[in-house]
């Protein structure tokens, strides 16, 4: 069974200052890998996925996350946080095999400080 | 381009109710997939439908089901609701079965 886990319950960090999110997967084959925003009482936006090829993938909102096998890490990073950045952000991983059904870590609520 | 819509917002039930929820997918897509999202957690994958077939279910009680239509819309129902059924659900469509999701905005339900 494929699960995630995220370490982190809360970050605070200072506007302007880097972020990196951890994430941590456990599955058997290559997954899929994904790291989702989400807003106060909004749904989930993608920011970013892995399936295969470069392991540092480029996202939106400037982020990128790199996708380490021998880990079973796929982190997140921001070199420079901005205010609209305070959010929850979820790591997923999915299965070709499995449909991509999604598995969830509990996720990692973001302060940002002025 | 219209992305996945959800429908109601909001609904309250009180326990031993029954509900609908409603999903209406991209554009294009074929499969919708739903989850539930209590408070303080991340989702939790219910089950997924494609062309109209259930294609995989989580760890969800069997008073759980869903529907999808001609159109790729979907319905999730809940028979019997409980007070732990309180959450946010979540839609999700694709293009199709392996593809990536694009979710909907959520329904919040309470249960009293």
């Amino acid at each position: 069974a494929q699960s995630v886990t995220q370490p982190d319950i809360h970050i605070t960090v200072s506007e302007g200052a880097s972020l990196e999110l951890r994430c941590n997967y456990s599955y058997g084959a290559t997954p899929y890998l994904f790291w989702y925003v989400q807003s106060p009482g909004q749904g989930l936006q993608l920011l970013l996925k892995y399936f295969s090829g470069d392991t540092l993938v480029q996202g939106i909102k400037g982020f990128e996350a790199e996708f380490k096998r021998s880990q079973s890490s796929f982190n997140l990073r921001k070199p420079s946080v901005h205010w609209s950045d305070a959010a929850e952000y979820f790591c997923a991983v999915g299965a070709e095999a499995a449909g991509n059904k999604l598995t969830f870590g509990g996720g990692t609520r973001v302060l940002v400080k002025p | 381009e219209t992305g996945v819509t959800q429908s109601p917002t909001h609904l309250i039930k009180t326990r031993g109710q029954q509900v609908t929820l409603r999903c209406s997918s991209q554009s294009g897509h074929n499969t919708v997939s739903w989850y539930q999202q209590a408070l303080g957690q991340g989702p939790q994958f219910i089950f997924q439908y494609y062309r109209e077939e259930e294609n995989g279910r989580g760890n969800f009680p069997p008073r759980f089901s869903g529907l999808q239509f001609p159109n790729y819309s979907s319905e999730l129902n809940v028979n019997a609701l409980e007070l732990d059924d309180s959450a946010l659900y979540l839609c999700a469509s694709s293009e199709t079965v392996n593809n990536e999701q694009f979710f909907g905005p959520g329904t919040r339900l309470t249960v009293l």
